[in-house]
């Protein structure tokens, strides 16, 4: 699977959008990217996937660059239970075996 | 919703003892998974299983046994548990093939002491 770098922290204001970056330089033609966070003490929780094209589900918005080489994903309107560590991973789920690295912790400023 | 369920949030054992954590995910799903997470070691596969009976050993399957039974239950299981596994575990499971996506229950939180 291919290697992501995500800054290791960010803050952001309650009720504003939350932009959160992921660098996977080395991303190979059948990978996906895909976005998890994880609150404390709790399992990892999907949030949204992507292979090219931009995505939106109700929790967020994936964007990613036209060469995917690096992607953001984005709360919309962030809320003070979005304070989590949020993974960015790149992979095609060939063996299942999942790296999540370090994520980005996320803390939401009342 | 895909919901996978857990048996137990927080447990403690005593070195030696035999562990049983259970996992049941109610979509059908084929894959299941069990991981554990370690802080500064990110998440560890311990098993796998793309069917039921069948069982793969993932990167740390050393002091572990899985069983799949039945297609919604997966068990992880700690035949004699030691100071070592005190960890979260965390059960998964994905319906397979490219671009699916992978479910995680809310974790077991397991110390030996």
């Amino acid at each position: 699977d291919a290697k992501t770098t995500q800054p290791p922290s960010m803050d952001c204001a309650e009720g504003r959008a939350a932009n959160l970056p992921c660098n996977h330089s080395t991303i190979s033609g059948n990978e996906y990217v895909y976005w998890y966070r994880q609150i404390h003490s709790q399992g990892p929780q999907y949030i949204i996937h992507g292979l090219k094209n931009n995505e939106t589900n109700e929790m967020a918005s994936l964007i990613i660059t036209e060469d995917r080489k690096s992607s953001t994903l984005i709360l919309p309107h962030a809320t003070l239970r979005d304070t989590a560590v949020y993974y960015c991973i790149v992979t095609n789920f060939g063996n299942e075996k999942l790296t999540f690295g370090t994520g980005t912790r996320l803390t939401i400023i009342p | 919703d895909v919901k996978v369920t857990q048996s137990s949030r927080y447990l403690v054992k005593r070195t030696g003892e035999k562990v049983f954590l259970e996992c049941v995910q109610d979509m059908d799903h084929e894959n299941m998974f069990w991981y554990r997470q370690d802080p500064g070691l990110g998440l560890r596969l311990i098993y796998f299983s793309y069917d039921v009976k069948m069982k793969e050993k993932g990167d740390i399957p050393e002091g572990y046994s899985v069983s799949r039974e039945k297609k919604e239950r997966f068990s992880l299981i700690l035949e004699s548990a030691s100071t070592n596994q005190t960890s979260m575990y965390l059960c998964a499971s994905s319906p397979g093939g490219e671009g699916n996506t992978i479910y995680f229950g809310e974790g077991s939180w397991l110390t030996v002491v």
